[in-house]
């Protein structure tokens, strides 16, 4: 069956442009999670979905990221008034119950770069 | 809070070597524990897990034991091949950490001919 897919693949903006990162997780799986990937780091946990509720966003750096899931499948990641900072590989997963037992199915990422 | 400490890498192996790639962590309560690896150009993919202690997990000829009176989950391949190279990630997650995924920094392994 599809896996997780990211829309764009790759993001090219300008410093203070707003942008938006989609995921589109497994069909049927309830949890969904965004990490960031610094070059040569470990994904770094940002925000995580139970349905169509943020469950926990205790990872997202300040108030210009958010993100919504309003029907419990698609994602949206979006970033204000981006900062050369924000460069980064931006990854979704998902999972069938949100269990820490369960496997995390990666997206391939969305490669940000802020100019 | 969880983390998670990965040998320092990269490492460089000569094909049918033997690997072992060290991860210890640190966790409030009962965490799961994964392998995930990056292949060139690829996205991130499990490699194996365990969700309890002396759980062993194992996949493509890797395996590793969750220890928990060591708190480690060392990975380890008797014979590595050049299509193992790639970036291996230990991972950790919990219920009290809201089963988020914590993730080492990564260790590059090039398998050479």
């Amino acid at each position: 069956g599809a896996g997780v897919s990211q829309t764009p693949s790759n993001k090219v903006t300008e410093k203070g442009k707003y942008v938006e990162l989609r995921c589109d997780p497994i069909s049927g799986h309830t949890a969904l999670y965004w990490y960031r990937q610094s070059l040569g780091q470990g994904p770094e946990f940002l925000i995580y979905f139970q349905g169509t509720g943020a469950a926990d966003d205790s990872g997202l750096p300040n108030d210009r990221f958010f993100a919504v899931r309003p029907e419990g499948s698609v994602s949206t990641l979006k970033i204000q008034r981006t900062e050369r900072g924000d460069s980064a590989v931006y990854l979704c997963a998902s999972s069938p119950l949100g269990q820490s037992t369960d496997t995390q199915y990666f997206g391939p990422g969305t490669r940000l770069t802020v100019l | 809070g969880d983390s998670v400490t990965q040998m320092e890498g990269p490492v460089t192996l000569s094909e049918e070597a033997f690997l072992t790639i060290n991860c210890t962590y640190t966790a409030t309560g009962y965490p799961s524990l994964f392998w995930y690896v990056q292949y060139p150009g690829e996205g991130l993919q499990l490699l194996l897990k365990a969700t309890k202690a002396d759980d062993k997990g194992s996949n493509k000829g890797f395996e590793a034991t969750y220890r928990k009176e060591t708190t480690s989950f060392h990975l380890e391949k008797g014979s590595v091949q050049v299509s193992d190279s790639a970036v291996y990630f230990c991972a950790l997650s919990s219920e009290a950490s809201g089963s988020r995924l914590t993730f080492g920094e990564g260790t590059q392994l090039t398998v050479n001919p």
